[in-house]
Formats: structure tokens, sequence, C-alpha cells
């Protein structure tokens, strides 16, 4: 089981720059989740997939951010236009839900730089 | 809102066990506790889950409070790997999606 993969690791960019962050869930996986890390406001869920379909997309900060889901196996974090406040760790994770406890599983984050 | 409260930091020995504390004073009947932990550079992991009873697997044990308004996370014999943060989530129901995490116990593992 190779976890949940994302992709870059690190990514630097100038402001007003397109930022696209990229997930693999864990196969057989039904439920996707973005999160997002800072200092100051800790971990926060930005949005929620269920078997490809967006469900909650409440913690989407603005419209600059989007996120897709084409098939089970990938997902995608845009930002466009990036700002310096969207510096922070995004953080995909993915889990089975089926009704009972379901653990998260995450992956390592990717760490986003906005100069 | 469901809340949880837990201590900023705690400080262990090397190879002792230790007893994470965190109080959940509004849990409904059904609600689930659930602890992740964060180790340095790494997303969050998911570490135990309890309704009632106590529990344990490979990683801890979790003792639940016969009121359900608190929980100990017990790590049998700290070891350095386990220096992390522990966030203990605000009770859930079964099937919800929304785990929100605080700031957590951050434990550090003296050698």
């Amino acid at each position: 089981d190779a976890g949940v993969i994302q992709s870059p690791r690190h990514e630097v960019t100038e402001m007003g720059q397109e930022v696209t962050l990229r997930c693999k869930p864990i196969s057989g996986h039904n439920s996707l989740f973005w999160y997002r890390q800072t200092m100051m406001r800790g971990l926060e869920l930005l949005i929620y997939f269920n078997n490809n379909v967006p469900i909650d997309d409440s913690g989407m900060p603005e419209d600059r951010f989007s996120a897709k889901m084409p098939n089970a196996s990938f997902s995608t974090l845009k930002i466009q236009p990036s700002e310096p406040r969207d510096s922070a760790v995004y953080f995909c994770a993915s889990s089975l839900q089926t009704g009972t406890i379901s653990p998260l599983h995450f992956g390592n984050g990717t760490r986003l730089t906005v100069t | 809102d469901a809340k949880t409260t837990q201590p900023n930091s705690m400080e262990s020995n090397e190879e002792e066990p230790v007893h994470l504390p965190c109080n959940h004073s509004t849990i409904s009947g059904t609600d689930y506790i659930h602890w992740y932990r964060q180790l340095p550079s790494q997303g969050p992991e998911y570490v135990i889950h309890g309704l009632t009873s106590n529990v344990n697997n490979r990683m801890a044990s979790l003792a639940i409070a016969e009121d359900r308004k608190s929980s100990t996370l017990i790590l049998h014999r700290a070891t350095l790997r386990d220096a992390a943060v522990y966030y203990c989530i605000p009770p859930l129901a079964a099937g919800s999606y929304q785990l929100t995490f605080g700031k957590g116990t951050k434990l550090s593992v003296i050698p």
C-alpha cells in the first residue's frame, strides 16, 4: 500500500501565478479531503469529495481556490491567482467511508510558498 | 460546537509510559472519540478511536472515563519516534467526516 501520494512536495511561486497541487488517494477509498495547515489557523478542512463528487466545499477560502476529482484515483487543488497569504502546507487525505468509523489516511503534504 | 481541551505540551522520558489527557465534556451519547498524531514534517496519522469502553491497538491504548467526558491516550513505552503533536478530535457520530483539529498536545520525548 503506497499510501496517499501528493505532488509536488514543495512549491515556490510568485504572487499571481497559478498553482496546481495533485493527490492520488489510496486505491479503493471513496472519500477524499483537502486540508490546509498554517501556524495561525492549524489544520482546516477545505473540501470533501465522496465518490468523486464534491460534498462540502464550505472551507474553500474564496473563488481563487478550486478542486476537482475527475476520477477515483486523482484530485487536484488549484489556486489562481496565488497570493502570499496562501502559503501553507496542503494535505490530501482519503478514507473508505462506510457509515461507521473510517480513519483518514493523510499524504505528506505540499509545502506552498508564494512570494 | 463540540470541543476538546488538551494540554499544550507534555514531556516524557524514553521508554516510560505517557498519559495524554483530553476533556470533551460536550460529547453526545453516540459520538466517537478519535485521536490522531502528527510527526514532524508529515501528515496527521490515525492513532485510535473508541466509544465507551477502553480500546487497545498496536500503537496505543485509549482509556475512556465512565461519563465519557474525558479520555486518556496511553503510550505504554514512549520512544523517540513518538515525539509528535497528538490531537484529540472533538467527538463525532459514526459516519461523520468533519474531523476538526485543534492545537493538540506537543509531546517531547527525552532520551
